[in-house]
């Protein structure tokens, strides 16, 4: 069983379409972290949500922390083919399974 | 700075040999993690370590050792060698466990044959 459950596994939408991931866990964090995974390189930090209900923006990219703390959501506007990538939640030095996101021209 | 450093970035092993990944950081972190991920799909914790002399499983510790001597090298070592640990394995390091930015390695790729 994962620490941190993300949805949906896989993405592919258009350019242009707005989407929502997700992670959620039965545990309580400190902070959770997303991360961005290009191939063939290690992943890199897009954001720290550490306060309940934050909300966090960068650039097109929007975090939100769960009241509870136990969830996060990523929700990116407007997509472009830059943004394909493996979205990982993380936290406490675990990591979910990630979504591959695929942004079509 | 460096970052992390792995080495090396590919690796071809047969069944029943053993190797060890060389990780090193110059960022002075206290924590470094190693992980492994299968293709498609998120990172694994196989071990981490808090500090100099001190290091604790993760999720997937099964055929894998680790050391930390030093504040600087976080070696991973396989000593025999299985198909299943095929696999990209990763580095990394933060000053804290949580809120605290891990920087991550290049990766090995490893390939058991």
């Amino acid at each position: 069983t994962q620490l941190l459950e993300q949805s949906p596994q896989f993405l592919s939408i258009q350019e242009g379409e707005n989407l929502t991931v997700y992670c959620n866990s039965s545990s309580v964090f400190s902070s959770l972290q997303w991360y961005r995974q290009e191939p063939g390189e290690g992943p890199v930090l897009l954001v720290t949500v550490v306060t309940g209900g934050e909300v966090k923006k960068l650039k097109r990219l929007t975090f939100q922390f769960g009241d509870a703390r136990k969830d996060s959501s990523l929700h990116i506007t407007a997509a472009q083919p830059g943004d394909t990538g493996l979205y990982l939640c993380a936290g406490l030095g675990r990591f979910g399974a990630g979504t591959r996101l695929t942004v079509k021209p | 700075n460096a970052g992390v450093t792995q080495t090396p970035k590919f690796r071809i092993l047969k069944i029943g040999q053993s190797m060890t990944l060389q990780c090193t950081q110059d960022m002075n972190h206290n924590y470094m993690y190693w992980y492994r991920q299968d293709p498609g799909m998120g990172l694994k914790l196989i071990y981490y370590s808090v500090g100099a002399g001190i290091t604790d499983k993760g999720e997937v510790p099964n055929g894998y050792n680790v050391s930390r001597s030093t504040t600087e090298d976080f070696p991973l070592r396989l000593e025999l060698a299985a198909p299943s640990q095929t696999s990209v394995y990763f580095c990394a390091s933060s000053y804290y466990q949580a809120r605290t930015e891990a920087f991550f390695g290049q990766g090995t790729r490893l390939t058991v044959v």
